[in-house]
């Protein structure tokens, strides 16, 4: 079955440069969520998309921007990176708003600011 | 807000023991409940959940989990482990949809690391 697939897989940038990450949820799932999961941390909610309008934030710095696109894939911008950056981005998908639905999590980009 | 307290950061435990991985949450409102298992370099997998209903949820791997309301807790168990059980699990919650939950993110507690010693 086809799962949630994150790109690139791993990134590695210099501080300061601006990285793309990109999401592509299960077929026929229209609500995106976005996580950063810092090394030996938990995940932590950024923001979610729920039929392409922006559903929820959370601890996403003023430096990030994402959206959701018509064929219901995200991207996440990330400007002016910092060495704090550097974690595993999670991209997760669910079928409906409500996420009483099972949200399935793609493998993740590792990001590494150099 | 919500919140998930994971007390254990690690638990080892012998394979073919049983094990019990601690969660406690905090929320004001009703709440979904979640573990998931994050096995190295890998996603989160979904392990079970409790929405509603009965209290005690199983999931297709022998690991099960009790909602307890009045001391809001949510421990995950396992009558005998496997090898293959070592990974990192998190006990997540969101809010009940009826309780103005949305799309809201989960929020996550730091983690158990279960490791299995042969």
């Amino acid at each position: 079955a086809a799962g949630v697939i994150q790109s690139p897989r791993h990134l590695i940038k210099e501080k300061r440069e601006t990285a793309t990450l990109k999401c592509y949820p299960i077929p026929r799932h229209d609500t995106v969520y976005w996580y950063q999961q810092g090394p030996g941390q938990d995940p932590q909610f950024l923001i979610s998309f729920y039929e392409k309008m922006q559903s929820d934030k959370g601890s996403i710095p003023d430096r990030f921007s994402a959206q959701q696109f018509s064929d219901y894939h995200s991207e996440l911008n990330m400007s002016s990176l910092e060495l704090g950056d550097s974690a595993l981005y999670f991209c997760a998908s669910s079928s409906g708003q409500l996420m009483n639905t099972e949200a399935f999590f793609g493998q993740g980009t590792r990001l590494t600011v150099v | 807000a919500q919140s998930v307290t994971q007390l254990d950061s690690q638990v080892p435990v012998f394979e073919e023991a049983p094990v019990e991985l601690r969660c406690n949450y905090s929320s004001s409102v009703s709440v979904y409940l979640f573990w998931y298992v994050q096995y190295p370099n890998q996603g989160l997998q979904l392990l079970l959940k409790y929405l509603s209903g009965s209290t005690l949820v199983e999931s297709i791997n022998g690991f099960e989990a009790e909602f307890n309301k009045s001391q809001t807790s949510f421990h995950l168990r396992k009558p005998s482990v496997h090898i293959s059980d070592t990974a990192e699990y998190f006990c997540a919650v969101t809010l009940d949809p009826d309780s103005g939950g949305g799309a809201d993110g989960l929020t996550f507690g730091k983690g158990t690391h279960l490791i299995i010693q042969p």
